[in-house]
């Protein structure tokens, strides 16, 4: 079947750099997205990865590995808004998001 | 960037009433939208796959009979909760992919839909 694995919560300290992993299994696969969601919002892109590597924008940078199934979104500098829920979706060979729960991050003074 | 607008963000009303949500892309042409309803503190819940000129693609458990789907442009898709019930009460979230870059969605800000 197709699953998506991703931690529940995550605690960090304001300015410090936390990393978000998700490990996939799909059905063929078609890239890879980080979404965040601010609570009672809906979710705003972050990322796309297809293929393997690092890609870096600004506090934010998410890696693929494509033979691992895994990915990770790394934060930098972590601010207080960045207190939210950060989803992992993978793209199948439809293009169907298959989603994951979500990592709840709070971030602490 | 792509925009995609939903309308209305709030709704309150009665059990036994229907209630229409639409999702807009702005400024792309969405050929496929997608329906999403997030109970709190949950993740989403793809509830269908809104395809422009043909019938909607509902998830296993989502009864079709009473979220209605039309997607008749290719700019607009709407969800109709019909004899809408207190546990429909939930957000409802739409994208629309964008055809520019195959798989990315871009998300409407969703309806909050309560229920009384």
């Amino acid at each position: 079947g197709q699953n998506i694995d991703q931690p529940t919560e995550m605690t960090a300290t304001e300015g410090a750099i936390v990393q978000i992993n998700c490990t996939y299994q799909t059905s063929g696969f078609n890239g890879l997205f980080w979404y965040q969601q601010h609570a009672g919002e809906a979710p705003t892109f972050l990322s796309y990865n297809v293929l393997d590597g690092l890609e870096e924008k600004g506090r934010f940078s998410s890696f693929l590995s494509r033979s691992k199934g895994y990915s990770y979104l790394l934060l930098k500098e972590l601010q207080m808004k960045d207190s939210a829920s950060y989803l992992c979706a993978a793209t199948d060979s439809n293009y169907q998001l298959i989603w994951g729960a979500g990592t709840k991050l709070i971030i602490k003074p | 960037g792509a925009v995609v607008s939903q309308h209305p963000s709030r709704v309150i009303c009665k059990s036994g009433t229907s209630v229409k949500i639409e999702c807009r892309s702005l400024d792309f042409q969405a050929t496929t939208m997608f329906w999403y309803r997030q109970f709190p503190k949950q993740s989403l819940m793809l509830m269908a796959t809104s395809n422009e000129g043909s019938k909607a693609t509902y998830e296993q458990g989502v009864e079709k009979d009473k979220f209605l789907i039309n997607h008749a442009s290719l700019t607009l898709s709407t969800l109709t909760v019909t004899s809408a019930h207190p546990e429909d009460s939930s957000f409802y979230i739409c994208s629309a992919r964008d055809p520019r870059l195959e798989g990315k969605q871009y998300f409407g800000p969703g309806t909050r839909l309560t229920v009384l």
